[in-house]
C-alpha cells in the first residue's frame, strides 16, 4: 500500500545512537499504528494512536518513544536499543470508528549493532 | 483466549497449480483482512472480508463468519505468489487486529 509512506527504508544504527522512523500518510485516516515483525514471524502490536494520542501501548521498553505531531505523520524515536531489536517496523492506517481495513507502508528494515 | 490459526504452514506448489489456504478464528469478528508478504517485507492488502465472498483476478476469498473460518484460494500460481500469507482478524471489541502465524507458499516453475 504505496498511501502509507515510511522512511527510511533501511537503517543501521550501533546502541548508543538515536534514531527515528517516520510515517507519513495522507488518507485522512486518523489511527495510526506501530508493528514490530521478526523474521518468519506475524507483525507484532507496539503501539496505536487514535486522534493523535496514543491509545494503546503492548508494554513496549522505554528505548522506542512514539510520538504523532498531527494527523498525518507518525514517528518512531529510537534510543539506546539492543541487537535483538532489530527487525522490519511497520507503520499501518485505517479509519476511526468502523471496522475499516487496516493499510500498511513498506516498512523500516531496521539492523542494531 | 483470542486465537487465530492458519493452515498449512508451508506449502510449495508446480507453477499452474491451485490451492486453498484456510484461517480459522475463535470468536466473532467485526473485520478479517488477508494480505501478502512478498519476499521484500511488503504487506499488500488482498481482501477485507468478514462475511462473503469476493474476487480478484486469480485470487479469491470467502468468510462464514458463523463458522469462524476464512478461505483464500490461488488458482493457476504464479512464481511472483510466493511469500507469507497472513490473515489478520478484528474482533468485536475494542481489541486490536490478530494475525495468525501465516502460510509461507513457495511456487516453483
Amino acid at each position: 500500500d504505496t498511501e502509507v509512506t515510511q522512511t527510511p527504508k533501511h537503517l543501521v544504527m550501533g546502541m548508543t545512537n538515536k534514531k527515528s522512523l517516520k510515517c507519513e500518510q495522507h488518507m485522512g485516516h486518523r489511527a495510526m499504528y506501530w508493528y514490530k515483525q521478526k523474521a518468519k514471524k506475524p507483525p507484532e502490536l507496539m503501539f496505536v494512536y487514535s486522534y493523535e494520542k496514543l491509545s494503546i501501548n503492548e508494554s513496549v521498553p522505554s528505548r522506542f518513544s512514539p510520538e504523532c505531531p498531527n494527523s498525518s505523520l507518525l514517528n518512531l524515536h529510537l534510543h539506546a536499543l539492543q541487537p535483538e531489536d532489530s527487525a522490519l517496523y511497520l507503520c499501518a492506517t485505517r479509519r476511526t470508528g468502523d471496522s475499516s481495513p487496516l493499510h500498511f507502508g513498506n516498512g523500516t528494515r531496521l539492523t542494531v549493532t | 483466549g483470542i486465537q487465530v490459526e492458519q493452515s498449512p504452514p508451508d506449502l510449495i506448489l508446480q507453477e499452474g497449480a491451485n490451492s486453498t489456504l484456510r484461517c480459522n478464528f475463535s470468536d466473532s469478528v467485526n473485520n478479517l483482512q488477508w494480505f501478502h508478504q512478498n519476499p521484500w517485507g511488503q504487506l499488500i492488502n488482498l481482501f477485507y472480508i468478514p462475511s462473503g465472498t469476493k474476487q480478484n483476478g486469480r485470487l479469491s476469498a470467502t468468510t462464514v463468519a458463523t463458522e469462524r473460518y476464512s478461505l483464500l484460494y490461488i488458482s493457476s500460481s504464479q512464481t511472483t505468489d510466493s511469500g507469507v500469507y497472513f490473515c489478520a482478524v478484528l474482533f468485536s471489541g475494542n481489541t486490536p487486529l490478530v494475525f495468525g502465524k501465516g502460510t509461507r507458499l513457495s511456487v516453483i516453475a
